[in-house]
């Protein structure tokens, strides 16, 4: 079963503000973690990734945050515009080995113009 | 342009036919997956390859059978076994095997059984 997780399954933002998407984790071997952007009938798009010897990483417009200790990890999406309206996915590593990346259920982000 | 193909884009299957879905990538990667997307319920592991003639089963593979004879294509067949087949299918690809290495995805197929 998936161990990837979102606290909320839709979020909608006014144009401009800032867009908070949560996932959390519960395999504490986990140690490597992905976001993905879906647009609507397309494939999935990398955005960041963090390793568990982060705590923070910064992109263009994003910020991924980790907390181990709780094991729970935010996009941040900075001025967000109407092209950021997708579904966001977490993806995490860690079990073993070369298993594969195991996906949560996705947040969808609505931008208010 | 390197990229990952996956085709058709729409896909309508009768009961009871197979129907196969194509992937094809020219990007030299070595590791190639297939996953199915319903609303809801994110991305499932179906099946995955990570060199040329091996492949593992993904947590839903019943119903489903896939080939990997060349590292560039791993086509995937649903098979009249899959109960419910009507989803969206998303084909990837990555250049190494295991952490470090992110997917690099194709546009989908949507398929529909009538």
């Amino acid at each position: 079963g998936e161990s990837v997780g979102l606290h909320l399954p839709t979020l909608s933002v006014q144009e401009g503000d800032n867009s908070i998407i949560n996932c959390a984790y519960s395999n504490s071997a986990s140690d490597y973690f992905i976001w993905y952007k879906q647009e609507s009938g397309k494939g999935p798009q990398f955005i960041i990734d963090i390793r568990s010897n982060m705590d923070k990483r910064q992109g263009q417009r994003v910020t991924v945050l980790l907390n181990k200790t709780v094991k729970h990890l935010s996009l941040q999406i900075a001025a967000t515009q109407p092209g950021d309206s997708a579904v966001y996915f977490c993806a995490e590593w860690g079990f073993s080995g070369n298993t594969p990346l195991v996906f949560g259920k996705g947040t969808r982000l609505s931008v208010i113009a | 342009d390197g990229g990952i193909t996956q085709s058709p884009k729409y896909l309508f299957r009768k009961e009871g036919q197979n129907v196969t879905l194509s992937c094809e990538q020219n990007l030299n990667h070595d590791a190639m997956y297939w996953y199915r997307q319903d609303p809801g319920q994110g991305l499932r592991l179906i099946y995955y390859s990570q060199i040329v003639n091996d492949f593992q089963k993904g947590d839903i593979a019943e119903g489903y059978s896939v080939s990997r004879e060349k590292k560039e294509s791993f086509p995937l067949t649903v098979t009249s076994a899959q109960k419910n087949p009507t989803a969206f299918y998303l084909c990837a690809s990555q250049i190494g095997t295991g952490k470090g290495y992110g997917y690099t995805f194709g546009s989908g197929t949507r398929l529909t059984v009538v």
